[in-house]
């Protein structure tokens, strides 16, 4: 069974540019999940998808930041237009509906902004 | 606001020792909680978790960690370290009123002497 993959590995754009991140979940996961740790800090909690729908999107930072997740399947992240304080590394989770279980994780996408 | 505290930010045991991996919650009420770990170049993956089912809780590879209540704490041990233990561990709870979204401690890289 393939696991979480994200697309790219890593991302270097200049301040004001626009970068989009994609996320593929595992099969059959409904609940989809975007992270971020800026460096040195905690994993901090963006935003979370049931199917299509945005269940909780508390933690995104401001309206640059656009998260969308098509026919609930895969997920895009897209920044626009980029500050230096984006920078970091952006975690895709999934997991099935069970509160409180695992949530499995990509490997992540570095994002740097110059 | 529930928070996570990990105490120490880097950890260096040598092989063979005990690995001791502290991990402090705030909370009333006792929550779900993981112990996830990073490799080098790798995603975020699951060690162990608890639910509420048993206070000592067994993991992957070896790890171990147990539930005190009254110390408001979710250690993680593990007898003997090997040096493919070495890598980042990050304690998680669940939030209390979304049961999915995770708060997360700041990490600790465990650093092993030869």
């Amino acid at each position: 069974e393939a696991g979480v993959t994200q697309f790219p590995s890593h991302s270097v754009i200049e301040k004001g540019q626009t970068v989009t991140l994609r996320c593929d979940p595992i099969s059959g996961h409904d609940n989809l999940y975007w992270y971020r740790r800026v460096m040195g800090k905690e994993i901090k909690f963006l935003l979370h998808f049931v199917k299509e729908s945005k269940q909780d999107e508390s933690g995104m930072p401001n309206n640059r930041f656009l998260a969308e997740r098509t026919g609930g399947t895969y997920s895009t992240l897209k920044v626009q237009p980029a500050e230096l304080e984006d920078s970091g590394v952006y975690f895709c989770a999934s997991s099935l509906g069970t509160p409180g279980g695992e949530q499995y994780f990509g490997p992540g996408t570095r994002l740097t902004v110059t | 606001a529930q928070s996570v505290t990990q105490l120490g930010s880097h950890v260096s045991v040598s092989e063979g020792a005990l690995v001791l991996l502290r991990c402090n919650y705030s909370s009333s009420v006792p929550p779900y909680l993981f112990w996830y770990v990073q490799y080098p170049n790798q995603g975020l993956q699951l060690l162990l978790k608890y639910t509420s089912a048993a206070t000592l809780v067994k993991g992957i590879n070896g790890f171990e960690a147990e539930f005190k209540k009254s110390e408001t704490s979710f250690h993680l041990t593990k007898p003997s370290a090997h040096m493919s233990d070495a890598a980042e561990y990050f304690c998680a709870v669940v939030r209390l009123d979304s049961n999915y979204q995770l708060i997360w401690g700041a990490g600790t890289k465990l650093i092993i002497k030869p």
